[in-house]
């Protein structure tokens, strides 16, 4: 099982600030590896696919990058609606697994 | 409006079974690979189980030891998942969650449901 872990579990930034979220796998997942947004109460968000390719309707400002077993999401100017939890999701391999998840929060 | 509603969640006592539905609507059931999430409280998302298009090939993960099992209707746009021998760490909000378009199934998910809740208890 490839094992996806994600840091920091917690990362508090002002709203304007850049976000940078990391996701390792523990094995090469290739570029098989997606990006979810999820609000309080709500489903997660498809946000990026194929580590870098924004999903529809996804705003620039984020946005995904990296290869093998780093990656990382980027949020170039965090909006108030962008204060939520991350999961990375690899689909490489079964079983698929997430990440942990980051909560960014505001500082 | 392309969208997943899942039902059948409730409370259950541990060692009983409950069998989750979810309607699509807004796209070509049959065309698309279809899985199930769940997310206990507080925790995060876990794959639960998945089906192609077709139905002809099911996975699952392996915490789940054959007691789950994925199926799907297309003459009644239907996913489904029946859960026997529950247990108290079966409590989560299981979401219905669709492929994206293309020729493979690529098994990450770009629609979600609004998900329901299972609670195993006593």
């Amino acid at each position: 099982e490839k094992v996806m872990t994600q840091s920091p579990a917690t990362l508090s930034v002002s709203p304007g600030e850049r976000a940078t979220l990391s996701c390792r796998a523990s094995q090469s997942v290739n570029t098989n590896l997606a990006w979810y947004q999820q609000k309080p109460g709500q489903a997660p968000r498809l946000l990026i696919y194929g580590a870098s390719t924004r999903a529809t309707g996804i705003p620039a400002r984020f946005s995904g990058s990296g290869s093998g077993t780093e990656f990382t999401l980027t949020i170039s100017s965090l909006q108030s609606e962008d204060f939520a939890v991350y999961y990375c999701q690899q689909y490489n391999n079964w079983p698929l697994t997430f990440g942990g998840g980051t909560k960014v929060e505001i500082k | 409006e392309v969208q997943l509603l899942e039902s059948g969640g409730g409370l259950v006592q541990p060692g009983g079974s409950l069998r989750l539905s979810c309607a699509a609507s807004g796209f070509t059931f049959s065309s698309y690979a279809m899985s199930w999430v769940r997310q206990a409280p507080g925790r995060g998302l876990e794959w639960v189980s998945s089906i192609t298009g077709s139905g002809g090939r099911t996975y699952y993960a392996d915490s789940l030891k054959g007691r789950f099992t994925i199926s799907r209707d297309s003459s009644k746009n239907t996913l489904y998942l029946q859960m026997n021998s529950l247990r108290a760490e079966d409590t989560a909000v299981y979401y219905c969650v669709k492929d994206p378009p293309g020729d493979s199934p690529y098994w990450y998910f770009d629609l979600w449901g609004r998900g329901t809740l299972v609670t195993v208890s006593s």
